[in-house]
């Protein structure tokens, strides 16, 4: 079954920069884009970006442009977002997500369990 | 691409039936998903391409639109279907989500 497992909670302060992983499992990690979505606390969800299957495409959200990098390593079957200039608005719980079919980019259909990020100093 | 849910929230009790819309700024063909979402637990796709239930989701959901106007519809509620529910967009990037409705129990 597919299994998206995120790396641990993370506290930094405001200036610095964040590095989240996702280990995939359970179907062919190159076969399917993937996506990050972001919740503040008590807020709603917001798509971040999505990287293509085999990471040779990228597309951020506007708001993110300069900021936000998206990678994957094939090997180890991880995808990993990377938000630099950290500031207090960006305290949130953030989600990968695998798409729904091999046919993408399009919905997410199975969602990681979500790590914090707390920026504060 | 903006999307506007309605209501932002209500209350419902077990064995109602609910609806929810979602708006979108410009039309957005069939491409649009639905979420559920449980407190403190990760969003749950049910619904995809406006009407399509996902595999395991209970029949009691159903989805219908295209173009700007899109329905949830939530037949018989469960215990478990009190939580927010999200519509996103997949037309075209950024892939936005609606501002989210909460359900709760009457």
């Amino acid at each position: 079954q597919v299994q998206l497992v995120q790396s641990g909670a993370e506290v930094k302060k405001p200036g610095a920069s964040v590095k989240v992983s996702c280990k995939a499992s359970g179907y062919t990690f190159s076969s399917y884009h993937m996506h990050w979505v972001r919740q503040a606390p008590g807020q709603g969800l917001e798509w971040m970006g999505i990287i293509s299957p085999n990471g040779d495409s990228t597309t951020y959200a506007q708001k993110f442009q300069g900021r936000l990098t998206m990678t994957r390593d094939t090997s180890t079957s991880t995808v990993y977002m990377e938000l630099s200039s950290l500031r207090s608005e960006d305290t949130a719980v953030y989600y990968c997500a695998r798409d729904l079919t091999i046919f993408g980019p399009g919905e997410p259909g199975y969602w990681g369990h979500g790590t914090l990020v707390t920026v504060s100093s | 691409i903006q999307l506007t849910q309605s209501p932002s929230s209500l209350s419902a009790s077990v064995g109602d039936s609910v609806t929810i819309t979602c708006r979108a700024s410009q039309g957005i063909n069939s491409y649009l998903a639905w979420y559920l979402q449980q407190p403190g637990k990760a969003p749950k796709l049910l619904i995809y391409a406006a009407s399509t239930l996902q595999t395991g989701v209970p029949s009691r959901f159903s989805g219908i639109g295209s173009g700007t106007d899109f329905t949830l519809t939530i037949s018989s509620l469960q215990p478990e279907d009190f939580a927010t529910y999200y519509c996103q967009q997949v037309n075209s990037f950024p892939y936005t989500f609606g501002q989210g409705t909460k359900l709760e129990i009457k």
